[in-house]
């Protein structure tokens, strides 16, 4: 399996335009999470899907954030509008429930720099 | 709410040092502890894990023992490379949560000098 995989690697936008993330997980896995990562605060989770369903939200920060997980493979992290502010580093991670224990797989990471 | 504690960073070793990072926790429940790396670049990748009370994790010669009468899970190491150097991140599993969630710390950097 590739692991996880997220698009684009990078991006720089300017602030008012939408931003999409795109994550592929690990075929397979029933659980998918959205993380985001700055010097400031850390790793914050922000959702997390089950089964294609989202189960936690109450880590997305505003309503300019919304998720989707449209089918098994597809996970897609909207900003809409971006604001400068929201420059970070966004995971994309899945697992199996069954495999125990825990173990997220982490894609490489979408670095985000809204101007 | 469950939480997890590092100590700060970054640290600074020379080749061939010993290697600890401090990791408390606090949570309701029986969590399940691990440690994660992020080398530079790269997504987050999982380390070692332990699941129960007393229970060592092990993995490319770190060691972590869950101890639950100190909520600790500190990450050793008896010979550190310059590869090591990296971002090591200390989580627990959320026993009350649903699923996989895991609660990570803020990270520790470790830098070793050759």
């Amino acid at each position: 399996d590739a692991g996880v995989i997220q698009s684009p690697r990078h991006e720089v936008t300017e602030m008012g335009q939408e931003v999409t993330l795109r994550c592929k997980p690990i075929s397979g896995h029933d659980y998918l999470f959205w993380y985001r990562q700055t010097m400031m605060r850390g790793l914050e989770l922000l959702i997390y899907f089950n089964n294609n369903v989202p189960i936690d939200d109450s880590g997305m920060p505003e309503d300019r954030f919304s998720a989707k997980m449209p089918n098994a493979s597809f996970s897609t992290l909207k900003i809409q509008p971006s604001e400068p502010r929201d420059s970070a580093v966004y995971f994309c991670a899945s697992s199996l429930y069954a495999s125990g224990a825990n173990v997220l797989t982490f894609g490489a990471g979408s670095r985000l720099t809204v101007l | 709410g469950d939480s997890v504690t590092q100590m700060e960073g970054p640290v600074t070793l020379s080749e061939e040092a010993f290697l600890t990072i401090n990791c408390t926790y606090t949570a309701t429940g029986y969590p399940s502890l691990f440690w994660y790396v992020q080398y530079p670049g790269e997504g987050l990748q999982l380390l070692l894990k332990a699941t129960k009370a007393d229970d060592k994790g092990s993995n490319k010669g770190f060691e972590a023992t869950y101890r639950k009468e100190t909520t600790s899970f500190h990450l050793e190491k008896g010979s550190v490379q310059v590869s090591d150097s990296a971002v090591y991140f200390c989580a627990l599993s959320d026993p009350g949560g649903y699923g996989n969630k895991l609660v990570f710390g803020a990270g520790t950097i470790l830098r070793v000098k050759s």
